[in-house]
């Protein structure tokens, strides 16, 4: 399997401009998070979902993130409009299973590498 | 007060060395954990998951501690190639809560 893919790898864009990072999970796992991780705030969970439905957004910090997973092999995050403090790392990982008895491991893809000017 | 709380570190060590990491968990129905690595500028990656009666994989051993609620991570035989940030990860529900992570330097 080739893992969980996301792209791009890195994005630079200027304040105000829309950005759409793209990823796709691990075929057959049935959940898919979104983290953005910083040096100030560490790894914080933004989004996820289960089957395909928006489960928990609590972690979207505001109206201008949006998450979309209109299938199992793809998932979309916009920001509009970018601001500069968005810097960030952006992951995408995915799950098999999760159950009352616990869960199985997430498994991430390389990030996507934002910077807004 | 955080869900998971970790000694950011940093941990130098000498190679060969041995070094544990501890991680603390606020919720008592805390249901798995996890140990993740994460090289510099790279994504998290699963160590290992910790199982209720310890488990081990080749020089590391995890622990899971849940009078204390705590799980714990011995690296033996420290290499170079150890060298990370280790973050530990705990679910509950649906939740997954990340440490913010302990550094790691393993010294030649």
């Amino acid at each position: 399997d080739a893992g969980v893919i996301q792209s791009p790898r890195h994005e630079v864009t200027e304040m105000g401009q829309e950005v759409t990072l793209r990823c796709k999970p691990i075929s057959g796992h049935d959940y898919l998070f979104w983290y953005r991780q910083t040096m100030m705030r560490g790894l914080e969970l933004l989004i996820y979902f289960n089957n395909n439905v928006p489960i928990d957004d609590s972690g979207m910090p505001e109206d201008r993130f949006s998450a979309k997973m209109p299938n199992a092999s793809f998932s979309t995050l916009k920001i509009q409009p970018s601001e500069p403090r968005d810097s960030a790392v952006y992951f995408c990982a995915s799950s098999l299973l999760v159950t009352s008895g616990g869960a199985l491991a997430q498994y991430f893809g390389p990030g996507t590498r934002l910077t807004v000017l | 007060r955080k869900e998971v709380e970790q000694d950011p570190g940093p941990f130098n060590v000498p190679e060969g060395a041995t070094v544990a990491f501890n991680c603390t968990y606020s919720n008592s129905a805390s249901q798995s954990f996890f140990w993740y690595r994460q090289d510099c500028r790279k994504e998290p990656k699963l160590l290992m998951s910790v199982y209720s009666s310890g488990n081990e994989d080749g020089r590391f051993t995890a622990q899971l501690n849940r009078a204390s609620q705590y799980i714990s991570l011995l690296i033996r035989d420290s290499k170079l190639s150890d060298s990370a940030t280790y973050l530990c990860v705990v679910n509950l529900g649906n939740q997954f809560y990340f440490g913010t992570g302990t550094s790691l330097t393993v010294i030649p």
